[in-house]
């Protein structure tokens, strides 16, 4: 199985800070991973798609890159809505497998 | 739009079984997968299976494979998921999900907690 690999666990950001999350796959998944962003008592909401794509409707302050093994999710400019868990999602080969998360909160 | 509407909440005995449904309305399951996925109480999220329902083709974490049946129904636009022999470490809140034409999960239902407890 493919496992996924977040880190950090937990950060504590600002408003208007620059956030950078890290995802890494145990073996080759190409650009076959997704974002997803949780906040407390709801679904899980794709941020991003194919390792690099905006879903719709995503603001412009989310990106996501990487390939392979390696993948990240940034955050340019930190706002008050964003304090959630942020999984990666690997969809290359099955069983699917989610990061653990990272969890994310103001300071 | 396309909306994923769960059943309610269930309560079950240890050793019993529920079946949980997922009804899908703006897309037709036929033309694409249904994933369930799981989120113990605290925890991360575990992907559980996915059906195919337009040829009822399914593929299992390991872990689930004697835990959970999914089974879909085109003609209501359906699926299900049963889970059986409960045990405590089965409660969690359960979610289905759909993809879409090109991406997987873009769609995600609002999940339903199953609570097991004698």
């Amino acid at each position: 199985n493919t496992v996924m690999t977040q880190s950090p666990t937990s950060m504590f950001t600002s408003v208007g800070d620059r956030v950078t999350m890290s995802c890494k796959a145990s073996q080759n998944v190409g650009i076959n991973v997704g974002w997803y962003q949780q906040k407390t008592g709801q679904s899980p909401k794709r941020l991003i798609y194919w390792a690099s794509n905006r879903d719709t409707g995503v603001p412009d302050r989310f990106t996501g890159s990487g390939s392979g093994t390696d993948f990240t999710l940034t955050i340019s400019n930190m706002q008050a809505e964003d304090p959630a868990i942020y999984y990666c999602l690997q969809h290359n080969s099955y069983p699917y497998t989610f990061g653990a998360g990272t969890k994310l909160e103001l300071k | 739009e396309v909306q994923l509407q769960q059943s309610g909440a269930e309560l079950g005995k240890p050793g019993t079984s529920v079946k949980l449904s997922c009804k899908v309305s703006g897309y037709n399951i036929r033309n694409t997968y249904m994933h369930w996925v799981n989120q113990r109480p605290g925890k991360g999220l575990e992907w559980i299976g996915r059906i195919d329902p337009a040829n009822g083709n399914t593929i299992y974490a390991e872990k689930f494979k004697s835990k959970a049946t999914l089974t879909a129904d085109t003609s209501s636009n359906t699926a299900y998921m049963q889970l059986s022999q409960l045990k405590s470490d089965d409660t969690a809140i359960y979610f289905c999900a759909i993809d879409g034409v090109a991406t997987p999960f873009d769609y995600w239902g609002q999940g339903v907690m199953v609570t097991v407890s004698s």
